[in-house]
């Protein structure tokens, strides 16, 4: 069966502080896709990033950055110098097909 | 930019109604899905649909819910007799090829009385 896993269910840093959010999947496929979106408050989920499984190089997008590892099931993001623009809820997900979401994570980030 | 545009936006019903949620993927995508999220939780796979039939479908998706796509723009999902517990934000999203990104669409949301 196929999971997703982010543990941290809201998490408050204040700005410009860098903050982690981590993501553990569970999957038997050996082929498998890896996705960030972002849901502000506004409702609507934003696609953020997609990583196939072969790739395990890890990805720099402005502040954002991604840290795959294979070896631990994780898919890891990081905001650097946050901004309160970046509050949202922060899901991962995992497809081999269909999208499995996480719980997501809500983060604050507070002026 | 090409977006995933749903109507309506919002939609009040009440229970033992049918339901119509409107969808219009971006154009030159070939697969297409239906999520649900009940307030606060995560979001919920429904069905996906691919060369004008259901590709996979989860056990929410049981028999009071049905995909058309009626003409080559519109992605439906029909709601026979609506619930309570069906009062969700109903998202549709489209990808180009299966396992790409998926793009959502604004979302409905589905208030059943």
């Amino acid at each position: 069966a196929q999971k997703v896993t982010q543990a941290q269910t809201e998490i408050s840093v204040v700005e410009k502080e860098d903050v982690t959010l981590d993501c553990v999947y569970e999957t038997r496929d050996t082929t498998y896709y890896l996705f960030w979106y972002k849901q502000p408050p506004s409702g609507e989920l934003v696609f953020l990033i997609r990583r196939n499984s072969f790739d395990e190089q890890n990805e720099i997008s402005g502040r954002y950055s991604w840290n795959f590892q294979k070896s631990t099931s994780s898919f890891n993001f990081t905001i650097t110098a946050s901004q309160v623009v970046d509050s949202a809820v922060y899901f991962c997900a995992l497809s081999g097909g269909k999208i499995i979401f996480g719980k997501g994570t809500r983060l604050h980030i507070l002026p | 930019e090409p977006e995933v545009t749903q109507t309506p936006s919002h939609q009040v019903t009440q229970m033992g109604q049918e339901v119509i949620l409107r969808c219009v993927p971006i154009s030159n995508h070939l697969y297409f899905y239906w999520y649900r999220q009940i307030l606060g939780q995560k979001v919920e796979f429904l069905v996906s649909f691919y060369n004008n039939e259901i590709s996979e479908k989860s056990e929410i998706f049981d028999d009071q819910f049905s995909v058309e796509r009626p003409d080559g723009s519109n992605f439906t999902l029909k709601i026979r007799s609506t619930k309570l517990e069906d009062s969700a934000m109903y998202f549709c999203a489209s990808s180009e090829r299966e396992n790409y990104e998926q793009y959502f669409g604004p979302g409905t949301r589905l208030t059943v009385t």
